[in-house]
């Protein structure tokens, strides 16, 4: 059984970094055909797809465009687990997060991670 | 970006009724190189994650009562739901994955009339 583990603060100010991880147990960040993605939902933005992460040969990332100057998805094969790193973050950035696995429909989310952007 | 659009915004039926949720996407989710539909769709209860309930279109995910059915082509979806039981009330969305950035519906929400 997957399961996905997300880890990081609820609450970033403006303009800093906002950083989260998701364990994994049941896969491998690295297994073929797996793509590890970030989602985020909000009242008014609705399911958003921030980027993914993935192996196949090698590491492949993709990007929402909207977010690509400010996204960094990496991966940690020693300790099995993906991060999202998403910088200069404004209020509007203020949503219920979560890690998912595509394979490739969306079959496993973490539990989410409530981020709110305030000083 | 794709566009999926669902209808209706909001559904209510009476317990064991059918529920049905349209989806419509601005281009073909049809891929040619797998013949298939590359379209999910999701149940959300409120406080908890989306669940994945249908994928390329119509096949049912392992432990989905059979009462949840997909179907459709091309650029028009529906998710039935045969007999409403009242666990089945909750938000629906629809998904596609043909092509990055993945996008979803607005969501249908469905109640009990």
């Amino acid at each position: 059984q997957v399961q996905l583990q997300q880890s990081g603060p609820g609450l970033v100010k403006p303009s800093q970094t906002l950083s989260l991880t998701c364990d994994i147990s049941g896969d491998s960040v690295s297994s073929n055909g797996a793509a590890w993605n970030w989602i985020r939902q909000s009242p008014s933005r609705g399911l958003e797809w921030l980027g993914r992460t993935y192996y196949t040969s090698k590491w492949y990332n993709d990007y929402a465009v909207s977010m690509k100057s400010r996204i960094i998805i990496n991966s940690d094969t020693s300790k099995n687990q993906f991060s999202l790193h998403l910088s200069s973050v404004t209020p509007e950035d203020t949503a219920m997060y979560y890690c998912v696995r595509a394979r490739p429909a969306c079959d496993y989310w973490g539990q989410g991670t409530q981020v709110t952007v305030s000083s | 970006d794709i566009v999926m659009n669902q209808s209706p915004d909001s559904l209510a039926v009476s317990l064991g009724e059918r529920a049905t949720i349209n989806c419509k996407s601005s281009q073909s989710l049809l891929y040619s190189f797998n013949n298939k539909n590359h379209v999910a769709w999701y149940q959300q209860k409120p406080g908890q994650p989306p669940k994945l309930l249908i994928y390329w279109a119509s096949t049912r995910e392992s432990g989905v009562p059979d009462r949840f059915s997909g179907s459709g082509s091309g650029t028009d979806f529906t998710l039935t739901i045969s007999s409403l039981q009242a666990e089945d009330v909750a938000v629906y969305y629809c998904q596609q994955y043909y092509s990055t950035p993945y996008t979803f519906g607005q969501g249908t929400k469905l109640e009990i009339k």
